[in-house]
């Protein structure tokens, strides 16, 4: 598969452990918010999103938090599986009517089993 | 539903050539944005189109130019290539665009130019 990134931030876990992955963003005007994961060979998958007048959202197996002020967001897997190993990105849109996403430099989950 | 698609998968160009990729979006999307994504640089907008429209670009020379067909295809057009157009590009479809409307990536076409 192709490597989307070399020397990305790593954080590798073992199977069943919850897994926290953190990114600050750039834009104090972004108000939308998601996470993408980019498994080898492949496009950036959504896994959830949260828009700006929300601090917290949850999914399954996943919660995304946002700190609107240290403009810092993170990703919680929980129960992270092997199947969760990829490269995590966060990415801030600012809802003026356009699909602009900012995308930041992601971090790599190595989960073992 | 097909997802996004992406023709070709891998490119081989050298320097000074030119390239075109083509994205076919999800049926019934019409807006379609396109990323480059290197090792050093990540992910980085190129440009959105909706309704044959370009919407939105970003911050790349004038050598990337893309166009929309009235089925919502998309395709991209690098001129002049250089060595460091060599690179994974993303096309992204959504129904709408913009606010806040899930963005669907295709697999991505990887160039490489020599």
């Amino acid at each position: 598969g192709e490597s989307v990134g070399l020397h990305l931030p790593t954080l590798s876990v073992q199977e069943g452990d919850n897994s926290i992955i953190n990114c600050a963003y750039s834009n104090s005007a972004s108000d939308y918010f998601i996470w993408y994961k980019q498994e080898s060979g492949k496009g950036p998958q959504f896994i959830i999103d949260i828009r700006s007048n929300m601090d917290k959202r949850q999914g399954q197996r996943v919660t995304v938090l946002l700190n609107k002020t240290v403009k810092h967001l993170s990703l919680q897997i929980a129960a992270t599986q092997p199947g969760d190993s990829a490269v995590y990105f966060c990415a801030e849109n600012i809802m003026t009517g356009y699909s602009t996403l900012t995308f930041g430099k992601g971090t790599m989950l190595l989960v073992s089993p | 539903k097909a997802g996004v698609t992406q023709t070709p998968r891998y490119l081989i160009k050298t320097r000074g050539q030119q390239v075109t990729l083509s994205c076919s979006p999800i049926s019934g999307h019409r807006s379609v944005s396109w990323y480059q994504q290197t090792p050093g640089q990540g992910l980085q907008f190129l440009f959105e189109y909706f309704s044959e429209t370009q919407r939105n670009k970003g911050n790349f020379p004038g050598r990337f130019s893309g166009r929309q067909f009235s089925n919502s295809r998309s395709e991209m057009n690098v001129s002049t290539l250089e060595l460091g157009d060599s690179a994974l590009y993303l096309c992204a479809s959504s129904s709408a665009g913009g606010l806040g409307n899930e963005q669907f990536f295709g697999p991505g076409t990887r160039l490489t130019v020599l």
